[in-house]
């Protein structure tokens, strides 16, 4: 089976920079994606790492070292309307899951 | 281009009832996955259906199925309801449900059960 595990909720200031852990155990891995979600709203995708190391988009960027099976979403110059859920996912091999950790909450105070 | 788009976007039933949830994915989509999303919890997985064929099934119990059409649409069906089937239902689509591809996602349907 697959399982991840990340923090339930961060809490940090506007302009600051935040990092969320996610490890995972499972078997035939593939990649690790990240997911915003806002109250209310859809899951979108922020970024996915297939290899070790830091992928950056803009204020995000996503690492992984898939020798620890641990990997990272950090976020930079924080925005209150950075202010949302953030999901690591693993997707296995030739297989059209997504295996979801249990999201962790952003609150960005000013 | 438009998103996923799933309907309806509120749903109310009693137990005991049946329930059918849409998902039209975005055009050229072949891949459809559902997922189910209860208040703290992460995202569990239901099933996925590639070319009217479900390739993946999660750990739900029969009463939960769903079906894909031609023109990728598909549906999700509940039945005989339980209090806690209540949860916001999403559906995803990518292009055809490889690993590295991104999952695009719906808005949902949040489903009661009283």
């Amino acid at each position: 089976g697959q399982s991840l595990e990340q923090p339930s909720e961060v809490t940090a200031v506007e302009g600051a920079i935040v990092q969320i852990n996610c490890t995972y155990q499972t078997s035939g891995f593939y990649g690790l994606s990240w997911y915003q979600q806002h109250d209310g709203g859809a899951p979108t995708f922020l970024s996915y790492n297939a290899l070790d190391g830091l992928e950056e988009t803009g204020r995000f960027s996503s690492f992984l070292s898939r020798s620890d099976s641990y990997g990272y979403l950090l976020l930079q110059e924080l925005q209150m309307k950075d202010s949302a859920s953030y999901f690591c996912a693993v997707r296995k091999a030739n297989a059209g899951k997504s295996t979801f950790g249990d999201g962790t909450t952003l609150t960005v105070k000013p | 281009k438009a998103g996923v788009t799933q309907t309806p976007r509120y749903l109310i039933k009693t137990r005991g009832q049946q329930v059918t949830l849409s998902c039209s994915p975005i055009s050229g989509h072949r891949s459809v996955s559902w997922y189910q999303q209860t208040p703290g919890q992460g995202l569990q997985f239901l099933f996925e259906y590639f070319s009217e064929t479900q390739r993946n099934k999660g750990n739900f119990p029969g009463r939960f199925s769903g079906r894909q059409f031609s023109n990728s649409r598909s549906e999700m069906n509940v039945s005989t309801l339980e209090l806690g089937d209540s949860a916001l239902y999403l559906c995803a689509s990518s292009y055809r449900g490889e690993a590295n591809e991104k999952l695009f996602f719906g808005s949902g349907t949040q489903l009661s059960v009283l």
